[in-house]
């Protein structure tokens, strides 16, 4: 089975570009993770969606960044515009939420993002 | 503020030694997992641990919940180079579908 799918797996831009990170979930699971990691920050999550809808943003750092999820097969995080201390590794992950407690979060490979 | 606090956050044994990574808080979990993240990958759940005082067993790993469900032990006997990665917890609250991930304890067993 395909586990979640990101691309690109490595993106350099220069300071206020625009950058699209994209991400397939696994096929039946509800729940979408985004996440950030950092060394000095470690893994930090962004945004959260339910069955498509945005439940959780409140880890969004500003409002240069967004997010969308148009299908159940698809995300996307943008961020314009760039900036250098957004450089960090982009984590997807995608869960099958029964309620009751956190289930297993399957996680991408990530996308490496430089921003220069 | 750091909710999850993980130590070491650095280690690195020889082969066949034996280790312990704590994690700990002041915040009463619902409960915990634990994630290893090798180079360029993912992190991947290596164990859910859910009731105060669990141990579980995962070949020569050993995972434990402490009582009051605020800490958590990963105790690995005769480590091995593929053991080597990023170590790292994260909790759950109220039942919720939000982690929240530990520091990380990174790991280098060298042959």
């Amino acid at each position: 089975d395909a586990g979640v799918i990101q691309s690109p797996r490595h993106e350099v831009t220069e300071m206020g570009q625009e950058v699209t990170l994209r991400c397939k979930p696994i096929s039946g699971h509800n729940s979408l993770f985004w996440y950030r990691q950092t060394m000095m920050r470690g893994l930090e999550l962004l945004i959260y969606f339910n069955n498509n809808v945005p439940i959780d943003d409140s880890g969004m750092p500003e409002d240069r960044f967004s997010a969308k999820m148009p299908n159940a097969s698809f995300s996307t995080l943008k961020i314009q515009p760039s900036e250098p201390r957004d450089s960090a590794v982009y984590f997807c992950a995608s869960s099958l939420w029964r309620g009751g407690g956190a289930d297993t979060q399957y996680f991408g490979p990530g996308t490496r993002l430089t921003v220069l | 503020t750091q909710l999850l606090e993980q130590s070491p956050q650095f280690l690195s044994i020889q082969e066949g030694e034996n280790l312990t990574v704590y994690c700990n808080s002041s915040s009463v979990f619902s409960s915990l997992q634990w994630y290893r993240q090798e180079p360029g990958e993912g992190p991947v759940l290596l164990v859910t641990v859910v009731t105060g005082g669990e141990v579980k067993k995962l070949k020569r790993l050993t995972f434990q919940f402490g009582d009051a469900r605020k800490d958590s032990s990963l105790h690995i006997t005769a480590a091995q180079p593929g053991d080597t990665g990023l170590y790292l917890c994260a909790g759950e609250r109220d039942s919720s579908y939000k982690l929240i991930f530990g520091s990380g304890t990174r790991l280098l067993v060298r042959p």
